[in-house]
């Protein structure tokens, strides 16, 4: 299975933009990149994902490089409510398994107010 | 509300009694599955659903039973529960839809077995 590394732990300041990095170097070309995030004491929680091109929703952005070996989760604007753990996921498509997610050990994001 | 809901929430138990955490979700989803989160681990899958009838393994699926016998339950079963079951589980569910593939899950079971 293709697999992720983040970073253990990352620190922000409220209301600046966070960059959450991710590496999938052994990503093929059909895998879909996810982004998860777990509050504390609850169940993982969607936040965006994407194949080549770089995708906006109302929670973040992802950026996508070019060769797809990495990629970047932007909060814009990191509030309190942001501190988590943040998760990068390879998601193969072609599957038996289509839905099934490959998890990372996560990014723990603290934000300080 | 669209959800996905887990009972119980918290379970101690000994050694060989049987449990059954439920799950159940209201988005009419095909498919479900069942993760474990162990520190150092990560979540990992153990069995999963395609559709109703329909189940197969995941990654972790020794010691752990499951059965979808309609589409909005997917309850997991622990026949013999053993100390090593001890962790914290999730169900989830997504559609079948290629377009949407977004996974919602429970808020979790956590499971003592002592």
């Amino acid at each position: 299975d293709a697999k992720t590394t983040q970073p253990n732990s990352m620190e922000s300041n409220e209301e600046e933009p966070v960059h959450l990095p991710c590496n999938h170097s052994t990503i093929s070309g059909t895998d879909y990149i996810h982004w998860y995030r777990q509050l504390p004491s609850q169940g993982p929680e969607y936040v965006i994902h994407g194949l080549t091109s770089n995708v906006n929703n109302r929670m973040a952005s992802l950026a996508i490089a070019e060769d797809r070996k990495s990629s970047t989760l932007i909060l814009h604007r990191a509030t309190l409510r942001d501190a988590a753990v943040y998760y990068c996921i390879l998601r193969v498509p072609n599957a038996g398994n289509n839905r099934k997610l490959i998890w990372g050990l996560g990014t723990s994001l603290a934000v300080n107010p | 509300e669209a959800q996905v809901t887990q009972n119980p929430r918290y379970l101690i138990t000994v050694t060989g009694k049987k449990l059954t955490v439920t799950c159940s979700q209201n988005m009419n989803h095909e498919y479900m599955s069942w993760y474990r989160q162990d520190p150092g681990l990560g979540l990992r899958q153990i069995y999963y659903s395609m559709n109703v009838e329909v189940t197969d393994k995941g990654d972790v699926p020794e010691g752990y039973k499951v059965s979808r016998k309609e589409k909005r339950n997917f309850p997991l079963i622990l026949e013999s529960p053993s100390p090593n079951q001890t962790s914290l589980y999730f169900c989830a569910s997504s559609p079948r839809d290629r377009r949407n593939t977004e996974a919602f899950f429970g808020q979790g079971t956590r499971l003592t077995v002592v």
